[in-house]
């Protein structure tokens, strides 16, 4: 069974600065990679996927990620931090049987 | 615009009392979901339908149900909540359901259980 794990709870960083928020997962077949983010009081909302092809991935808002598939990772990065990117993100995968597993998220904290 | 629309926000409701939360979506999608999400923890899916074939998960607690009438509404029921019940639940949609999609979620109705 395919499984998400997200290191770091909370992560701060300051504005301007590289945001980088870490995911691993356990797959038994080739996944699909997800990044949702929920800012408060909102539904989640799909930032980028990988299923094929290029593994790096370009989202909205300036996101992206990288699958590395040696690393069994997929970690999110923004090269300079807002104060709006102020959220909680969730990782996710699905290993094709129509169910998205999700990561506990990791809330983002802006630094003036 | 509102495409997943989850009513209300916020229910309190009593130990043991029978609720329900709704949900409608705009998007004509044959799939909605809906998912529990306790504090600090991940979104956890409970069941699903696919047009109106329910899938429940494995994990699903018997005292959780639901009903499709048509495309575009979807209910969960708690019969008897519980304070372990107490959680964001998320409704959310895709176009059909395959593995890559995306999914389209509501804004959660946030449940008390006193």
């Amino acid at each position: 069974a395919q499984s998400v794990t997200q290191l770091g709870s909370h992560v701060s960083v300051s504005e301007g600065a590289l945001v980088l928020l870490r995911c691993n997962y356990s797959s038994s077949v080739p996944p699909y990679l997800f990044w949702y983010v929920q800012y408060p009081n909102q539904g989640l909302q799909l930032l980028l996927k990988y299923t094929t092809g290029a593994t790096l991935v370009k989202g909205i808002n300036g996101f992206e990620a990288e699958f590395k598939k040696s690393e069994t990772s997929f970690h999110l990065t923004k090269p300079s931090a807002h104060m709006s990117d102020a959220a909680e993100y969730f990782c996710a995968v699905s290993d094709r049987d129509d169910k998205i597993i999700f990561g506990k998220g990791t809330r983002l904290h802006i630094l003036p | 615009d509102a495409m997943v629309i989850q009513n209300p926000r916020y229910q309190v409701t009593q130990f043991g009392k029978p609720v329900t939360l709704s949900c409608s979506q705009t998007l004509n999608h044959n799939v909605m979901y809906w998912y529990q999400q306790k504090s600090s923890q991940a979104p956890k899916l409970l069941f699903h339908y696919y047009d109106k074939d329910f899938n429940n998960e494995a994990d699903t607690p018997d005292n959780f149900q639901s009903r499709r009438p048509n495309t575009s509404f979807c209910f969960l029921d708690i019969r008897s909540p519980g304070l372990g019940d107490a959680a964001m639940y998320l409704c959310a949609t895709s176009r059909v359901g395959q593995a890559n999609e995306k999914l389209f979620f509501g804004s959660g109705t946030q449940l008390s259980v006193l």
